[in-house]
């Protein structure tokens, strides 16, 4: 079992949409991480937190360390949101271990 | 600022050959990370520095990976003798201290054929 899960593996919905993509993790962690991969291959970071909740636009992630789960949720989605989400956590130090990712493709 | 720049973008060569691949992280930033990512087995994280110092090399795959970091602002990975198992986009990535959110360069695309 990895350390760091994701669902789903693909995504698809239609523009508008509201998306929720899941991160399980089975370590204690420092903090988590959402990055997104668009399809040229750059690897922009979206979030880092420990605790709660943070707010960037139309992108919302969520940490319950209780439960070792995040969510990452897209409000009013659009084709410009297709990507692959990935999810990876560290530990004290700064390593990373990352999930498999989540295609997300958003048809117009 | 520019970024993360790594270079070259595409690297194409035989296998046996000798393969350097080159990172300069952003101004200021005292992290450097080298990432290896495969359709098989997605992000790996291979060597991290601090301070110019490797803490963290024991996602190097073996013998034939060496990393090097002279300086602040450069990093080398190299691959020697390359095989075409290692055929791979490979991303250097910095952060502003411990813990602390990772930019990405822009990857480069190695094949070994």
């Amino acid at each position: 079992k990895n350390e760091v899960e994701q669902s789903p593996q693909n995504l698809t919905a239609q523009e508008g949409e509201f998306i929720t993509i899941n991160c399980s993790y089975s370590v204690g962690i420092s903090a988590l991480h959402w990055l997104q991969q668009h399809p040229g291959g750059g690897i922009v970071s979206l979030f880092m937190l420990s605790s709660g909740k943070k707010k960037h636009g139309r992108l919302i992630a969520t940490i319950n360390i209780q439960e070792k789960h995040s969510s990452l949720h897209i409000t009013a989605s659009h084709p410009r949101d297709s990507a692959v989400y990935i999810c990876a956590v560290s530990r004290g130090a700064q390593k990373l271990v990352f999930g498999q990712g989540t295609r997300l493709t958003i048809n117009p | 600022d520019a970024g993360v720049i790594q270079s070259p973008r595409h690297e194409v060569t035989e296998m046996g050959q000798e393969v350097t691949l080159r990172c300069k992280p952003i101004s200021g930033h005292n992290s450097l990370f080298w990432y290896r990512q495969t359709m098989m087995r997605g992000l790996e994280l291979l060597i991290y520095f601090n301070n110019n110092v490797p803490i963290d090399d024991s996602g190097m795959p073996e013998d034939r990976f060496s990393a090097k970091m002279p300086n602040a602002s450069f990093s080398t990975l190299k691959i020697q003798p390359s095989e075409p198992r290692d055929s791979a986009v490979y991303f250097c990535a910095s952060s502003l201290d411990r813990g602390n959110e990772q930019f990405f360069g822009p990857g480069t695309r190695l094949t070994v054929l």
